[in-house]
């Protein structure tokens, strides 16, 4: 939606490098989750945050709603990291908006 | 501009009625999804589609029922509606080819 701007599209990354995806928004967010497709279309969630920064193996995320971001962090990508990841953002007036996602190829 | 619709956009009904959330897409896609969004649980799938005329169970769905008449429009049936099923339902639209995904804005149900 246009008040989540996720970037980039499409990210590719070699076995064992890393990178980040961000979401920018245009409104003050309350909360932030990321989440990740799998093959039959189930969203995965990975971190849900209201502030600060949340990590889980190798994803890290973080939030900060006064600058009006959010960014999860892939290292030592892995084959099975592969997928469509999304960010979705809340807040009173408009509920739950997400991003457009990010296709993630990782490749030997 | 191609877009997920859904409605009504929030819903208040009585436990034991029907409730029905309606979903038309605009992107030709073949795939659409239906969620429930409750805190702590992230996104669940309830009902998804190939296409027209078809409708499969996703990971939570039991007490609803799905209906594709179209590539345009899937609904999500609540023939007996609960307390229980008060939460954010999310359509989606995704095209089987490419993982691309589109959402709907969301549909807030009340059961009372």
């Amino acid at each position: 939606g246009d008040q989540v701007e996720q970037s980039p599209s499409a990210l590719s990354l070699h076995e064992g490098t890393g990178s980040a995806l961000r979401c920018n928004f245009t409104t003050t967010m309350r909360a932030v989750q990321w989440f990740r497709k799998n093959s039959r279309g189930s969203l995965i969630n990975l971190f849900y945050l209201a502030s600060g920064t949340k990590e889980n193996g190798r994803l890290k995320s973080a939030f900060d709603s006064k600058e009006r971001y959010s960014t999860l962090h892939i290292r030592d990508a892995q084959l099975e990291d592969s997928g469509t990841y999304f960010c979705a953002a809340y807040n009173y007036a408009q509920g739950l908006t997400f991003g457009l996602g990010t296709r993630v190829s990782v490749f030997p | 501009e191609a877009a997920v619709t859904q409605s009504p956009r929030n819903k208040v009904a009585v436990t034991g009625g029907k409730v029905t959330l309606s979903c038309n897409q605009t992107n030709n896609h073949n795939n659409m999804y239906w969620y429930r969004q409750d805190t702590g649980h992230g996104l669940r799938l309830i009902h998804y589609s190939y296409g027209a005329g078809s409708t499969e169970k996703g990971d939570i769905p039991d007490g609803y029922k799905a209906s594709r008449p179209s590539q345009e429009n899937f609904s999500l049936i609540l023939e007996l509606a609960t307390p229980s099923q008060t939460s954010v339902y999310f359509c989606a639209s995704g095209d089987a080819r490419n993982s691309d995904y589109t959402f709907g804005s969301g549909t807030r149900l009340l059961v009372i």
